[in-house]
């Protein structure tokens, strides 16, 4: 089975920390994921990468970066952490390779509280 | 832009009903169409998949259909048990673009 590890389920950190959200897949995908999910708001893409040292906008990105220095590994990165930022942030990767046939598989998702 | 409704945002029903779970896109030129559930404070977990040439999927008590004319799609739960409560969403991609295009979800809840 395809795994998805989030390295952190609950994180507390203070206004205007820099925060980094870890996210490590183990089979080969290419394409990784970062999203956010607020009540009413649903899934909302951050950014996305199609593979090493690449990275895409998706559809709010402003107040974070990402990192993927290595094929397995996908870093959310928080620059000044605020309090907007309280969420439960969704990590996902798929293959390339196959298509889409076998479609994205999720984290266990990390709770994030800015305060 | 993709647009993807869940209605309704809630449900109850009766433990050992049938029912139906609603989805539509806006943009019927999707690849895939992804289904998927999520228990209170926990990621997210692949029920079914159906690609853009097929109209259905199947896996034990759950059956998913598309039918990208109308834009939708539905998840049929036959037999519903408790253990089936949880949040589903549908998930809609492009051609082309592999982001899924989220809906917000329908709570069911299934009453012993």
């Amino acid at each position: 089975d395809v795994k998805v590890t989030q390295s952190s389920r609950y994180l507390v950190k203070r206004t205007g920390e820099k925060v980094f959200l870890e996210c490590v897949q183990d089979m080969d995908h290419e394409n990784m994921f970062w999203y956010r999910q607020d009540p009413g708001l649903g899934l909302r893409l951050i950014y996305f990468s199609y593979d090493v040292k690449m990275k895409e906008k998706g559809d709010i990105p402003e107040g974070y970066s990402v990192s993927r220095e290595k094929k397995e590994r996908f870093s959310l990165i928080l620059e000044s952490a605020s309090t907007n930022q309280t969420s439960m942030y969704l990590c996902a990767s798929s293959s390339a390779a196959e298509g889409w046939d076998y479609g994205y598989t999720f984290g266990s998702g990390t709770r994030l509280t800015v305060v | 832009k993709q647009e993807v409704t869940q209605i309704p945002a809630a449900l109850s029903v009766p433990e050992g009903e049938n029912l139906v779970l609603n989805c539509s896109f806006t943009d019927s030129a999707i690849y895939n169409l992804q289904w998927f559930r999520q228990d209170p404070g926990k990621g997210l977990t692949s029920l079914l998949l159906i690609q853009s040439s097929q109209r259905e999927q199947t896996s034990g008590r759950l059956n998913a259909s598309l039918d990208k004319s109308s834009g939708r799609s539905t998840l049929y739960i036959a037999a519903s048990q408790p253990g089936d409560s949880a949040t589903y969403l549908c998930a809609a991609s492009g051609f082309g673009n592999e982001k899924l295009t989220f809906g917000t979800g329908t709570r069911l809840t299934i009453i012993p």
